[in-house]
């Protein structure tokens, strides 16, 4: 079965400081990569996703993560956090042509001033 | 705005009780899933449908069921409830089946079993 590890629970940032979120993913397949982003109070959206190509990919907002099939990674980066990226992130991954979203536990990001 | 509509927004009930969540999709989308996001577990698949038919299912407890209606939208029935119940459901929609790309999310249902 499929799976999803974030190993970061909670994160301290503050602001214009470095990110690196971890997303690790257990399934032998080809997979669909996704990281979620759930502001507070509001509902989940798409960050990014990965479906084919160039294993670098870029989002919304500054944030970017990289595929490396041999790690089984989807790590998520931004340069430089801001304040108003304080939220939770998950990271999603479906097996190739199906439809079942599974989500890792989530990581808490909280970025001072 | 995702365009997808949850009720009730919050809900506290006793244990033993039923409760029926109900999710609209976006106008268009074919396709309903339903989450269980409570803190020792995260976001929990439960079960998808599409355009009216069960498609996928995942960690959903036997006192929980589902439907999705002619009209798309789609209820989550919560009974004989327990106080592990208590978590925020979201349903989720997306355009087709077979297509894995974006989900749109609601805002969640509150449930709090006492």
């Amino acid at each position: 079965a499929q799976s999803v590890s974030q190993h970061n629970h909670h994160v301290i940032l503050s602001e214009a400081a470095s990110l690196e979120l971890g997303c690790n993913y257990s399934y032998g397949g080809t997979v669909n990569l996704f990281w979620y982003v759930q502001y507070p109070g509001q509902h989940l959206q798409l960050l990014l996703k990965y479906f084919s190509g160039d294993p670098l990919v870029k989002g919304i907002k500054g944030f970017e993560a990289e595929f490396i099939k041999s790690k089984f990674s989807f790590n998520l980066r931004k340069p430089s956090v801001q304040w108003s990226d304080t939220a939770e992130y998950f990271c999603a991954v479906t097996a190739y042509n199906t439809d079942k979203l599974i989500f890792g536990t989530g990581t808490r990001l909280q970025v001072f001033p | 705005d995702s365009g997808v509509t949850q009720t009730p927004k919050h809900l506290i009930t006793a244990t033993g009780q039923r409760v029926t969540l109900r999710c609209s999709p976006r106008s268009g989308d074919l396709s309903v899933y339903w989450y269980q996001q409570s803190l020792d577990q995260g976001l929990q698949f439960l079960i998808q449908y599409y355009n009216g038919e069960e498609r996928a299912k995942g960690n959903i407890l036997e006192r929980f069921s589902a439907q999705q209606f002619p009209d798309l939208h789609s209820e989550l029935n919560l009974s004989s409830l327990e106080l592990g119940d208590s978590a925020l459901y979201f349903c989720a929609s997306s355009p087709r089946t077979g297509e894995t790309g974006e989900l749109f999310f609601g805002e969640g249902s509150r449930l709090t079993v006492l």
